[in-house]
């Protein structure tokens, strides 16, 4: 069974500065995975998919970097904004299932 | 090009009544999935469909159900609703072609049982 962990839970950070958000999963057999980004009582919107085949994506501020070996993936979004605060989940496909195992999140306010 | 949308929007019943929820997925999207969304368990798998078809679902009771349409829109239906059922439910679309693609979220539908 995939386990997805995300470290730490939460964060605070002054504007400006960059955010490093971890991702860590057990079955390594993966083919993706996906970053997300949830607001308070909303639905999730994607920010970037990674291909088991690639070792980084990268969108405007966010750059998200995969190393299938050790399980492991980072998303850096650089010079925060206050805009950016919110729940970001990352989110594997396990194996061969049509489905979404998702970490808890790591939730970010940052401070103007 | 319309996004994943859900109805309604925010639901409240009572324990022991039951609940339809409707997904409508991106245009030519034929995957659907839903899950279930608490502070507690965060965002566990309910169920997935593609052309109609049940691919795969999730451990929760039999009392959760789904089903897709020709159109490719979807509902899910909870019965003998119980106070731990109250949360965000959350439906997402793809091609449904293979397991690299981006899934696509909608905004979710509250559902408060008291």
């Amino acid at each position: 069974k995939q386990e997805v962990t995300q470290i730490p839970a939460a964060l605070s950070v002054p504007e400006g500065e960059n955010l490093v958000l971890n991702c860590s999963f057990t079955d390594s057999a993966i083919y993706n995975l996906q970053w997300f980004r949830q607001d308070p009582g909303k639905g999730l919107t994607s920010l970037l998919l990674i291909q088991s085949s690639q070792r980084e994506q990268t969108s405007g501020r966010l750059n998200a970097s995969l190393d299938k070996s050790s399980g492991r993936s980072t998303l850096y979004i650089a010079a925060s904004q206050p805009g950016d605060s919110a729940t970001y989940l990352c989110a594997v496909p396990p194996s061969n299932d049509y489905k979404l195992s998702f970490g808890a999140g790591t939730t970010v306010t940052v401070r103007a | 090009k319309a996004g994943v949308t859900q109805t309604p929007r925010y639901l409240i019943k009572t324990r022991g009544q039951q609940v339809t929820l409707s997904c409508s997925p991106i245009s030519g999207h034929r995957s659907v999935s839903w899950y279930q969304q608490t502070p507690g368990q965060g965002l566990q798998f309910l169920f997935e469909y593609f052309s109609e078809t049940q691919r795969n679902k999730g451990n929760f009771p039999g009392r959760f159900s789904g089903r897709q349409f020709s159109n490719s829109r979807s509902e899910m239906n909870v019965s003998t609703l119980e106070l731990g059922d109250s949360a965000l439910y959350l439906c997402a679309s793809s091609w449904g072609q293979g397991f690299q693609e981006t899934q696509y979220f909608g905004p979710g539908t509250r559902l408060l049982v008291l």
